[in-house]
């Protein structure tokens, strides 16, 4: 069975760093391609970040510079290291498995965690 | 960025009621477009993808269509545990973006 649990949340001050991890179970992180979503408070779902399984990374452009997606594959776990936080940052954030289907490269979230909050705030 | 743009933001229905959430991207993104179901508290859940596959697991009342802009989620005969926020997502090129979403709760 495919699990997820994502985990580092918590209260940090505008400035600081956080690092969140999501540990993985029936299957392997470093040979998928994973993503991290977000969900401010109240409001809608916001892609975040996506490696690929050849270690690619992408961020969406308000995170570009300051947030860095890796995978550690002794833990089996994607990493999302966040620097610089800002107020706008506070969330629920979500790791995902990316699953790709080859025929027109449709590409699709098929597994989420349970979600870990950051609060941004001082 | 393609934008996604889902339509009603809310409705209100009966269980046994058939319902269309409505969804449009600022250009064509082929058939690069799922849909996701939140309940509150927990992550979201995929439904379709590729626009109109149906996840392994998923009730057959839940159906999608569409291609190149338009796409719609289709559920019939509501019940009780599909009321909840449903949002489509473009996969078509980065940054993916989801619609702002459309919460389906009880008449």
């Amino acid at each position: 069975e495919v699990q997820l649990v994502e985990t580092g949340g918590g209260l940090i001050q505008p400035g600081g760093s956080l690092r969140l991890s999501c540990e993985a179970s029936g299957f392997r992180v470093n040979t998928n391609y994973m993503s991290w979503v977000r969900q401010a408070p109240g409001k809608g779902l916001e892609w975040v970040s996506f490696t690929d399984s050849g270690g690619s990374t992408y961020y969406a452009d308000s995170v570009k510079g300051r947030f860095t997606i890796s995978s550690d594959r002794s833990k089996n776990a994607l990493d999302l290291h966040m620097n610089s936080l800002r107020v706008e940052d506070t969330a629920v954030y979500y790791c995902a498995r990316v699953r790709v289907l080859m025929t027109g490269l449709y590409r699709y979230l098929d597994s989420w965690g349970q979600g870990t909050l950051v609060i941004v705030a001082s | 960025d393609i934008q996604m743009t889902q339509s009603p933001s809310s409705l209100s229905a009966s269980v046994g009621d058939g319902v269309n959430v409505t969804c449009r991207a600022s250009q064509s993104i082929s058939r690069h477009l799922n849909w996701y179901q939140q309940k509150p508290g927990k992550a979201p859940k995929l439904l379709i993808y590729a626009a109109s596959t149906l996840q392994s697991g998923v009730p057959s009342r839940f159906s999608g269509s569409g291609s190149g802009a338009d796409f719609t989620l289709t559920i019939t005969s509501l019940q009780p545990e599909d009321f909840a926020t449903y949002y489509c997502q473009h996969s078509s090129s980065l940054p993916w973006t989801f619609g702002q979403g459309t919460k389906v709760d009880i008449k």
